[in-house]
This record gives structure tokens, sequence and C-alpha cells, in this order.
């Protein structure tokens, strides 16, 4: 089935560290990605909606200066949190989907950020 | 707004029992509706969808859903729990076809599974 790809799995840092979260679809052309913020024990928050050479979709709430992503590529999103503090501290879960009617999302395995 | 309610927050069988969760959905249209699994620290991997059709549908680890319009529920069900299945589950409805539009998905609470052996 479909992967998909997200790097590092687990960061630490100080406090106002930038820090970027990478997702890759490794079998297929991804038209769209998704970024997920969750938060323990809740549910899966849509944060951002990112097509392949286009600007991100950002949710209501979401500090779109705070939260740089790009979408480059047909396989690559990435995700920057800018001068991150500790209430950035949160499992980020990004997701993918192709150019194929009714793709389901698939997700990657998530990025578990702690500032310090 | 479509929105996704999962009643049930934690949920604890026996191994081999049979299992019900619960899935409501408010939404304005023909859902497009997604059970997920999670593992503690993990991405979600999918179970099974509904797009259109059959309302019985067939997913992976043997689970199985049932849309019901009448009901606006997709509840998921296995007929014998295994120790492995013990992780977290969500419900998720998704908005129109095809694009961009498609792929935007409303997640509910999630569900815990505890499995005793």
């Amino acid at each position: 089935g479909a992967v998909v790809s997200q790097h590092p799995s687990r960061v630490i840092c100080k406090s106002g560290t930038s820090v970027k979260i990478e997702c890759r679809s490794l079998d297929f052309q991804a038209t769209t990605m998704f970024w997920y913020r969750q938060f323990p024990k809740q549910s899966l928050m849509l944060m951002a909606t990112s097509n392949e050479g286009s600007k991100a979709t950002y949710e209501q709430g979401v500090e779109k200066d705070k939260f740089l992503i790009n979408h480059a590529s047909l396989t690559l999103s990435t995700l920057t949190v800018t001068s991150a503090h500790p209430e950035d501290s949160s499992f980020y879960i990004c997701s993918a989907t192709g150019v194929l009617s009714n793709q389901p999302q698939h997700f990657g395995d998530g990025t578990r950020l702690s500032i310090l | 707004a479509q929105s996704v309610t999962q009643p049930d927050i934690h949920i604890t069988v026996s191994e081999g029992a049979s299992l019900e969760l619960r899935c409501n959905y408010s939404y304005g249209a023909t859902p497009y509706l997604f059970w997920y699994v999670q593992s503690p620290g993990q991405g979600l991997q999918l179970l099974l969808k509904y797009f259109s059709g059959d309302t019985l549908v067939q997913g992976i680890k043997g689970f199985e859903a049932e849309f019901k319009r009448s009901q606006s529920s997709f509840n998921l069900r296995k007929p014998s729990v295994h120790w492995s299945d013990a992780a977290e589950y969500f419900c998720a409805v998704g908005a129109g076809a095809g694009g961009t539009s498609y792929g935007k998905l409303t997640f509910g609470q999630g569900t815990i599974l505890t499995v005793h052996p």
C-alpha cells in the first residue's frame, strides 16, 4: 500500500529554535498533503492543506507565519515551526493523497516535538 | 459544517469477544466516511472507507462497518477481538468527491480500545 514517511520521529530542542519536519510520499505522487496537530488524548486537528506548487491553506486560528509549509514537489512537503516555544510541543502528523479520485489519505508516523 | 461524534471515549473488551465502536456524523450531503486506527506514538492506518454503494464495508484486520444514513451512523465492528487490536480508533468524515475538497477530513474524538486476555 501507499507509504508516507515522516522525519524526524522525535525532536527535542530549546525554546526559540526553528524546527523543520519533512513528509514524503514514497510510492505515489502526492498532489495534496495535510498537516495535523494532535494534543495528548485528543483527536487530530487539521492545521493546513498544501497543494504542490501552491501556497498552503491554513485553518482558522493557525498562524501561517508560525507554521511555514512548503510543498515544492509531488513527493515532499515540509512544516517548519518557527521560533518554537513550549506551547508548540505536540504530536504533528502529515498525510498525503494523490491525483486519483477518491484516493484516501495516507498518514505518516508523526513527529513528537518537545520544546524545552 | 461537518462533525463527527464518537460517544465512547474508552471501551474494554475481552479477547475473543465481539466489538462495536460507535460513530455518528453530521454532514449536509453524502458523506465520505473512514475508520482509522492509531497505535501509541504512531500515525494513522486506514481500516476501511465508505464512498457509495454497499452500505456494509469490509476492511483490513477483520473489521467491517455499516453506513446507516437514517441514523447518521458508521459503526465499526469486529466479531472476535484480538489482543493486538488494542489501540485508538478514529472515525472521520470527508467532504466532496475528487480533488482537495475530498481530502479534508474531520475526525471524531477517538475511542481507546483495551483488550483483556
